[in-house]
């Protein structure tokens, strides 16, 4: 059984380009989450979802960061437009009504 | 605000100690408390989850306990290995949305 897909795995890209990271969650799961990894502050949480609907999006830092579930099986954190700040590992992760979390493999985000 | 405080950052030991990583938060109302397993690369796995009521939890090698009073939480790791090696990161959820707070993590690493 395929675990949490994310894509790309690693994306360089220039200050002020659009982004875009992908997740698709385990089938099934209902709740989907986005985190955001850096030396500085660590792992922390942009935003999550249960069932496709955003419930805590208070993480996310800025308006230039916007995430979306169109459907069960597929999510998009995109910024717009990406700054060096931006540089990090963002990870996806899912559950299934349930406090265990299963994650990503993680998109290491470059930012020149 | 919860804040979860992981010491120390970093280990090293010889193959075959019994070690303790220590995790303190600043908010004792928590959840649950979730200890992960991150390898360099990779997402995080988890290892062992500790509902509120709960004083303690054992996988294996692994034991994790609970002190909620005090705001700390310990996973003991026996007989340790070249293959534990890896970042250990705790974390809380002060709700029954999950949505966990991490801790900074202790970076292990044991020596054949």
């Amino acid at each position: 059984d395929a675990g949490v897909i994310q894509s790309p795995r690693h994306e360089v890209t220039e200050m002020g380009q659009e982004v875009t990271l992908r997740c698709k969650p385990i089938s099934g799961h209902n709740s989907l989450f986005w985190y955001r990894q850096t030396m500085m502050r660590g792992l922390e949480l942009l935003i999550y979802f249960n069932n496709n609907v955003p419930i805590d999006d208070s993480g996310m830092p800025e308006d230039r960061f916007s995430a979306k579930m169109p459907n069960a099986s597929f999510s998009t954190l995109k910024i717009q437009p990406s700054e060096p700040r931006d540089s990090a590992v963002y990870f996806c992760a899912s559950s299934l009504t349930g406090p265990e979390q299963y994650f990503g493999p993680g998109t290491r985000l470059t930012v020149t | 605000k919860q804040e979860v405080t992981q010491i120390p950052a970093a280990l090293s030991v010889p193959e075959g100690e019994n070690l303790v990583l220590n995790c303190s938060f600043t908010d004792s109302a928590i959840y649950n408390l979730q200890w992960f397993r991150q390898d360099p690369g990779k997402g995080l796995t988890s290892l062992l989850l500790i509902q509120s009521s709960q004083r303690e939890q054992t996988s294996g090698r692994l034991n994790a306990s609970l002190d909620k009073s005090s705001g700390r939480s310990t996973l003991y790791i026996a007989a340790s290995q070249p293959g534990d090696s890896a970042t250990y990161l705790c974390a809380v959820s002060d709700s029954g949305t999950y949505k966990y707070i991490f801790g900074t993590g202790t970076r292990l690493k044991v020596l054949a």
